[in-house]
């Protein structure tokens, strides 16, 4: 079983739906963290939060860290978000942390 | 500030070739990684350097070298490339201690 899952591998919405994209961990983890890889494109940092909720512009981020779950939404979503969204989880080792990722969920937004 | 740069962009090899992906970060962090990412998978890592002259295994190591050269630069070598290497390989670089770690464009590899 894979540390950590993602749910849905693949995602298809049309232009304003609220979007939730789910990931479940089964480590002990010092912080979750949400990505977004855009197609042919490098990889951006959205989130990193170890309780609680954060929100920047449409993206909201949560953790539940009794329950090992974490959830990203989109408000109002548009076809510029498009793209892979990869949760990770981080995991002290020496002096630095370990990273372990989830498959992706692939999200398309249609006009 | 160019972030985390990687040189090629694409490449395609023949088995038995060998090469060296090259990442550079200008942000003055002591942290690098290598990963690769392929489909149905998440990102593995393959190799990391914690800091200037020191590199240690990863997830998936067999099959690749590393070489810290100096703080900025941070190369993966593939001796005798296999088909089994055909990914797109991303570097990633981080302060020490930090959490986040910020990205490469990666660097797409087919070995036919």
């Amino acid at each position: 079983k894979n540390e950590v899952e993602q749910s849905p591998q693949n995602l298809t919405a049309q232009e304003g739906e609220f979007i939730t994209i789910n990931c479940s961990y089964s480590v002990g983890i010092s912080a979750l963290h949400w990505l977004q890889q855009h197609p042919g494109g490098g990889i951006v940092s959205l989130f990193m939060l170890s309780s609680g909720k954060k929100k920047h512009g449409r993206l909201i981020a949560t953790i539940n860290i009794q329950e090992k779950h974490s959830s990203l939404h989109i408000t109002a979503s548009h076809p510029r978000d498009s793209a892979v969204y990869i949760c990770a989880v981080s995991q002290r080792g020496g002096s630095n942390y370990k990273l372990t990722f989830g498959k992706g969920t692939l999200l398309t937004v249609n006009p | 500030n160019a972030g985390v740069t990687q040189t090629p962009k694409f490449q395609v090899l023949k088995t038995g070739q060998s090469m060296t992906l090259q990442c550079a970060q200008d942000m003055n962090h002591n942290s690098m990684y290598w990963y690769r990412q392929d489909p149905g998978m998440g990102l593995r890592l393959i190799y990391y350097s914690a800091s200037e002259g020191t590199t240690d295994k990863g997830e998936v190591p067999n099959g690749y070298n590393v070489s810290r050269l100096n703080k900025r630069e941070f190369s993966l070598r593939l001796e005798s490339a296999a088909p089994s290497q055909t990914s797109v390989y991303f570097c990633a670089s981080s302060e020490q201690g930090a959490e986040t770690q910020y990205f490469g464009p990666g660097t797409r590899l087919l070995v036919l």
